[in-house]
């Protein structure tokens, strides 16, 4: 059975750093491709970053583009988000979810405020 | 970036209606590789993350009821909830995987009457 779990959220000031980790088991983690996506409160999905299998290459989306990371483990079956300069507008639940959207974790909350 | 456009915003219906969900895209969302639409359906329900419900705009993901239907090519797609049940009240979004940024309709929230 595919499981992603996501961990590291939390309360945080703004201009601060937060990781969030997304553990995977149940298939076969280096062969994918990941995402991250976040839901603001009461708000719709934003995208915002995708690391592919082996780490060549990395998109995201312009609203976090310099101020997030994306980056993987295969040996530990975990993806990461690295998150600094943090806004009050990253408040928000975020989600891993495989390449193409077909597994989602339960997602983790980060807010941000003073 | 694509501009996924979704309407309407919220339907109310009763049980064993049929709904229709409209989505439009920016630019076509066709392939021409492989005449593949990329376009994905997803179904939130309350306080959950979203379950993929449809992929390459028409194929339904293992699992989901076949009440379910995607359609549409293009920029043009459509889902339809025949003979809905309670269990379909949701936040439904369409999205567009063909080119980063991957982008989401704004929502279609479902209330059963």
């Amino acid at each position: 059975e595919v499981q992603l779990v996501e961990s590291g959220g939390g309360l945080v000031q703004p201009g601060s750093s937060l990781k969030l980790s997304c553990v995977a088991s149940g298939f076969t983690f280096s062969n994918y491709g990941m995402n991250w996506i976040r839901q603001a409160p009461k708000k719709g999905l934003e995208w915002i970053a995708l690391i592919y299998y082996d780490s060549s290459n990395k998109y995201y989306a312009d609203s976090v583009k310099g101020r997030f990371t994306i980056s993987r483990d295969n040996s530990k079956n975990t993806l990461y988000l690295e998150m600094n300069s943090l806004r009050s507008e990253d408040t928000a639940m975020y989600y891993c979810a495989k390449r193409y959207f077909d597994f989602w974790g339960p997602g983790t909350m980060v807010t941000v405020s003073s | 970036d694509i501009v996924m456009t979704q309407s309407p915003s919220s339907l109310a219906v009763s049980a064993g209606e049929t709904v229709t969900i409209n989505c439009k895209s920016s630019q076509s969302l066709l392939y021409s590789g492989n005449q593949k639409n990329y376009l994905a359906w997803y179904q939130q329900k309350p306080g959950q993350s979203p379950k993929l419900l449809i992929y390459w705009a028409s194929t339904r993901q293992s699992g989901v009821p076949d009440r379910f239907i995607g359609s549409g090519s293009g920029t043009d797609f459509t889902l339809t909830i025949s003979s809905v049940q309670a269990e379909d009240l949701a936040i439904y979004y369409c999205q567009q995987y063909y080119d980063t940024p991957f982008t989401f309709g704004s929502g279609t929230k479902l209330e059963i009457k």
